[in-house]
């Protein structure tokens, strides 16, 4: 099983500012298949990012992912008020799929 | 509207057996796969169970190997998880979620149910 560890476990940030969001493989990640998801309270995931740096539908150019191998990243360029989340790494090239731990973007 | 929407969630006690449903609405549901996902309270993901567009390829996490089952059908746009010889630890909020490429196993997952609670006590 391959096991993702992010890093930080919560990033204090204030609006406008950069936030860089770490996900970090036990193993290489087959062909790239690394997703991140947001999630608010009392909501479902929403995919953000699929095959490690395209956008899924409607998602704004701030967020973009970056990565190869065992080592990817989360970048959204100036946080907008709504981006203060929970956010999760994913790989789908190997069974089982895995998540990650998830890191709180939250309000400094 | 694509849309997930996931029933048959409740209060169990352990040992017993549920049924989840997924109803999906809003896009050609035999083209995906589509997973079971769920998220203990104050918890982080957890992948449970996936099954491509034709049920020929099936996965399941370890934590639940055995017990749960996962099925479709095509005909009735719908998704399912038997989960027998229930723990307290399956105590979680399970998302039924949708595949995000065509007739892939492999896919992000795009379209997520709102959940439903399953409380095993």
């Amino acid at each position: 099983e391959i096991v993702l560890t992010q890093s930080p476990g919560t990033l204090s940030l204030s609006p406008g500012e950069r936030a860089t969001l770490s996900c970090r493989a036990s193993q290489s990640v087959k062909s790239s298949y690394l997703a991140w998801y947001q999630q608010k309270p009392g909501q479902a995931p929403r995919l953000l990012i699929y095959g490690t740096s395209s956008r899924a539908t409607g998602i704004p150019d701030r967020f973009s992912g970056s990565g190869s191998g065992t080592d990817f990243t989360l970048t959204i360029s100036r946080l907008e008020p709504e981006d203060f989340a929970v956010y999760y790494c994913q790989q789908y090239g190997d069974s089982p799929r895995t998540f990650g731990q998830g890191t709180k973007v939250e309000i400094k | 509207e694509v849309q997930l929407v996931e029933s048959g969630g409740g209060l169990v006690q352990p040992g017993r057996s549920l049924r989840l449903s997924c109803a999906a609405s809003g896009f050609n549901f035999d083209d995906y796969a589509m997973h079971w996902v769920r998220q203990a309270p104050g918890k982080g993901l957890e992948w449970v169970s996936g099954i491509s567009w034709n049920s020929g390829t099936i996965g399941y996490a370890d934590s639940v190997k055995g017990r749960f089952t996962i099925s479709r059908d095509n005909a009735k746009n719908s998704l399912y998880l038997q989960m027998n010889s229930l723990r307290t630890d399956d105590t979680a909020l399970y998302y039924c979620a949708k595949g995000h490429t065509v007739t892939t196993f492999r896919g992000a997952f795009d379209i997520w149910g709102h959940g439903t609670m399953v409380t095993v006590s």
